[in-house]
């Protein structure tokens, strides 16, 4: 267990509501990463986070913002939700120092936008 | 841009019935290959890295090898509680861990 916590772990929302998803870890990883899971695509990256404050862009990252104020903390915040965003959405650390080290997920949040 | 394919999509078993899965990729140089479980409304399990051309893992009745293009999940005997979704993933250049994920493979093992 790599001390991963996603809350909530299923969200119902409107079109055009802001909605934020939380990722807590317990173990002071440095890098930390929002993915996004749909039929037909696999495993597509949203944004990562290299440290506090510090954060980039993944393949998938138009509509969606992150912040980290604690290292134990990575917040994804769909500004306006769109039905397009319906998804289950997964955090995930590197539990490495070194490069190329796999990835330790949580168990998802199920986001449905209505 | 690195690319995964794995295939089939999917695969039905009877238990005891060994086979392989498939998981091919195009990369700019190999910097490894990671394979995961996943059973549904969990994340990811992570299962082996692989980081150079010949390199086998084993674990239980699973089996990864990695040559220059490809990998193969080679499960022996397997079971009902095998079942699940299995991915494969390549690391990014550079010093970030970003993984390209294959969209996977569901198999089902029949008891």
């Amino acid at each position: 267990d790599a001390g991963i916590t996603q809350s909530p772990r299923h969200k119902v929302t409107e079109t055009g509501t802001p909605v934020t998803l939380r990722c807590h870890q317990t173990e002071n990883h440095r890098y930390m990463y929002w993915y996004r899971q749909d039929p037909g695509h696999g495993l597509r990256l949203i944004h990562y986070s290299y440290g506090v404050k510090d954060t980039d862009k993944g393949e998938v990252s138009d509509g969606y913002s992150v912040s980290r104020s604690k290292t134990e903390d990575f917040l994804l915040t769909l500004e306006s939700a769109t039905s397009s965003q319906t998804s289950v959405y997964f955090c995930a650390i590197s539990v490495l120092s070194g490069i190329n080290s796999p990835l330790h997920f949580g168990n998802g949040t199920r986001l449905t936008v209505t | 841009e690195d690319q995964v394919t794995q295939s089939p999509e999917a695969l039905r078993l009877q238990e005891g019935e060994s086979s392989s899965l498939n998981c091919s990729y195009t990369v700019s140089g190999l910097r490894g290959l990671f394979w995961y479980r996943q059973d549904p409304g969990k994340g990811p399990e992570f299962l082996f890295t692989l980081y150079s051309a010949g390199e086998e893992k084993e674990k239980e009745r699973l089996k990864a090898t990695l040559t220059k293009k490809e990998s193969f999940l080679h499960i022996t005997a397997p079971k009902p509680e095998d079942s699940a979704t299995y991915l494969c993933a390549v690391p990014a250049f550079g010093a970030n861990s970003k993984l390209t994920f294959g969209k996977g493979i569901t198999l089902s093992v029949r008891p």
